[in-house]
């Protein structure tokens, strides 16, 4: 059964940081790798997704990787803003007919002007 | 496209009522999904549909929790009877293949039950 792992759990950084958020995921055996942002009170709304034959996909400011040898995908936000505070989720789909996600417990980015 | 579409996205209930919460996907998806989400348990999957056909519904807690999906572009979630600990938010999700089976999200319904 595939688990989905993101630490820190929480995250505070000063606006114009650069960072690394963190995903593991313990089955390699994976069809996409999605990541998601969350706002308070709101949906998920998708950010990027990487294809199991792919490395990397990158829009904007947001560039997330995939390395499933070792079971890791990493999203990193250039020139962080305080916009971009919000919590961030990974998913992990399966090769099953409907490709469903397993999705990680989430990191809460604070952005501090 | 207007996106995933749920209704409604408020619902307040006594317990015991029943309860059913509805979802259009985006045309053309041909798989939908359908998660809860509470502070202490997270994202849970419920069950997904793989063109209108059930295919795994081990995430359904309980009897009282069923769901359809008659044709492509509706689905239901249906609690009866509802109870407090049902109190969450309930998105609806899809994808299909021409996307690379991205899901999609709804803007999720909010589930009060006293």
């Amino acid at each position: 059964k595939q688990e989905v792992t993101q630490i820190p759990a929480a995250l505070s950084v000063p606006e114009g940081e650069n960072l690394v958020l963190n995903c593991s995921f313990t089955d390699s055996a994976i069809y996409n790798l999605q990541w998601f942002r969350q706002d308070p009170g709101k949906g998920l709304t998708s950010l990027l997704l990487i294809q199991s034959s792919q490395r990397e996909q990158t829009s904007g400011r947001l560039n997330a990787s995939l390395d499933k040898s070792s079971g890791r995908s990493t999203l990193y936000i250039a020139a962080s803003q305080p916009g971009d505070s919000a919590t961030y989720l990974c998913a992990a789909s399966t090769s099953g007919s409907a490709r469903q996600l397993t999705f990680g417990s989430g990191t809460q980015l604070t952005v501090l002007p | 496209d207007a996106g995933v579409i749920q209704s409604p996205r408020h619902e307040v209930t006594e317990m015991g009522q029943e309860v059913t919460l509805r979802c259009k996907p985006i045309s053309g998806h041909n798989s939908l999904f359908w998660y809860r989400q509470t502070m202490m348990r997270g994202l849970e999957l419920l069950i997904y549909f793989n063109n209108n056909v059930p295919i795994d519904d081990s995430g359904m807690p309980e009897d009282r929790f069923s769901a359809k999906m008659p044709n492509a572009s509706f689905s239901t979630l249906k609690i009866q009877p509802s109870e407090p600990r049902d109190s969450a938010v309930y998105f609806c999700a899809s994808s299909g293949q021409e996307t690379s089976y991205e899901q999609y999200f709804g803007p999720g319904t909010r589930l009060t039950v006293t």
